[in-house]
């Protein structure tokens, strides 16, 4: 099993750009989270899915931050536009009701 | 905050040592989990203990829960360089979610 795919591992773009990060799940799971981890911070839940549909978004900073899952192998976290302050490491995760939650190798972003 | 809090915050020890660390948090749950997180990488779980249960192991790890006190330990037994890394808790935010509260982690660095 390859795990929680991300992509990209890395981006780097300027203000005002906008951003999409993507996940792969694990084959079979049916719950995605998106967190964002940060040093003030720590790690924050953004956004969690059930069969793809979004159940909590409270942890969604801003109407700049949405999220999609059109399937069930596929996750989009889009930002637009970008600023500095959204430099972070966003990590998506998967589970498949066991409660245990598999991560990612995180997309680390950062915002000129 | 509703965050877990670990302590200590950074933990150095020699390899052979036993590695405590502890989480506190403030509502009542129904299980407390416990990650690790290398440098630069996902998070990856580690065990879970559900709310009547006191004692749970894993190998060299000895998760203990009070609920009376609201307060987790995890317990590393002769530890090794491998086991340098960030440890975190993590607990469901209320009943019937997967919202997940990760505390602030400790950074644990085992001394070859």
């Amino acid at each position: 099993d390859a795990g929680v795919i991300q992509s990209p591992r890395h981006e780097v773009t300027e203000m005002g750009q906008e951003v999409t990060l993507r996940c792969k799940p694990i084959s079979g799971h049916d719950y995605l989270f998106w967190y964002r981890q940060t040093m003030m911070r720590g790690l924050e839940l953004l956004i969690y899915f059930n069969n793809n549909v979004p159940i909590d978004d409270s942890g969604m900073p801003e109407d700049r931050f949405s999220a999609k899952m059109p399937n069930a192998s596929f996750s989009t976290l889009k930002i637009q536009p970008s600023e500095p302050r959204d430099s972070a490491v966003y990590f998506c995760a998967s589970m498949y009701g066991t409660d245990t939650q598999y991560f990612g190798p995180g997309t680390r972003l950062t915002v000129l | 905050s509703q965050q877990g809090e670990e302590d200590p915050q950074a933990l150095s020890i020699q390899e052979g040592e036993n590695a405590t660390m502890n989480c506190s948090y403030k509502t009542s749950i129904n299980n407390l989990q416990w990650y690790r997180q290398n440098s630069g990488r996902g998070l990856v779980h580690l065990i879970l203990i559900r709310s009547n249960e006191r004692e749970k192991h894993s190998g060299r790890l000895r998760v203990t829960l009070d609920t009376s006190k609201k307060s987790s330990s995890l317990l590393i037994t002769a530890s090794r360089a491998a086991d340098t890394a960030s440890y975190f808790c993590a607990r469901p935010s209320g009943s019937g979610t997967y919202k997940y509260i990760f505390g602030t982690g400790t950074r644990l660095k085992v001394l070859a």
